[in-house]
């Protein structure tokens, strides 16, 4: 099984700033990586998929980067409506596997 | 617009079952592969199961084999996971998922909710 290793666990900023989320496979994934997220009470979001192809109708201060096993979301100014949770997703091996989850909560 | 709406959770004895449905709408449901993920009170995601366009390639997690059976009837636009032998750690919101075509999951239901207690 792929683990999947998010970092920080909580990231803790103001808006406008930038957030810069990392993941980390504990072996190649290629680039079958995605990026989902998630409001209290909510279902998870696709962000991002095949590890920077913003999914549709995300706003292009999302972006994703990486390939094999260090990828990188980029929030590049927050607004108050991205302070959530955000979870990295490998899909190149059964199981799927998703990271722990980084918080993103407001300073 | 493509919405999944999930129904059969609830409370339910360790030991017995349960059957969740997910319907489809807005979509070609037999144009995709569509997968069961969970996640536990307070806790992460975890993905349960995988069927594909037409039932023919099956996936489960390790921690469901042997007890879930998924299945999907593309003339109804619906998705089924059979639960059996339910233990504590089953206990989770359910979401069933559609694939986005590469296997990232881009539409989420709002989730059925079971739990396993006596």
């Amino acid at each position: 099984e792929i683990v999947m290793t998010q970092s920080p666990a909580t990231l803790s900023l103001s808006p406008g700033e930038r957030a810069t989320l990392s993941c980390r496979a504990s072996q190649s994934v290629s680039g079958s990586l995605a990026w989902y997220q998630q409001k209290p009470g909510q279902a998870p979001r696709l962000l991002i998929y095949g590890a920077s192809t913003r999914a549709t109708g995300i706003p292009a201060r999302f972006s994703g980067s990486g390939s094999v096993t260090e990828f990188t979301l980029t929030i590049s100014s927050l607004q108050s409506e991205d302070f959530a949770v955000y979870y990295c997703q490998q899909y190149n091996n059964w199981p799927r596997t998703f990271g722990q989850g980084t918080k993103v909560q407001i300073k | 617009e493509m919405q999944l709406v999930e129904s059969g959770g609830g409370l339910v004895q360790p030991g017995r079952s349960l059957r969740l449905s997910c319907a489809a709408s807005g979509f070609t449901f037999d144009d995709y592969a569509m997968y069961w993920v969970r996640q536990a009170p307070g806790k992460g995601l975890e993905w349960v199961s995988h069927i594909s366009w037409n039932g023919g390639s099956i996936d489960y997690a390790d921690s469901v084999k042997g007890r879930f059976t998924i299945s999907r009837d593309n003339a109804k636009n619906s998705l089924y996971l059979q639960m059996n032998s339910l233990r504590a750690e089953d206990t989770a919101l359910y979401y069933c998922t559609k694939d986005v075509g590469g296997g990232a999951f881009d539409i989420w239901g709002q989730g059925t909710m079971v739990t396993v207690s006596s």
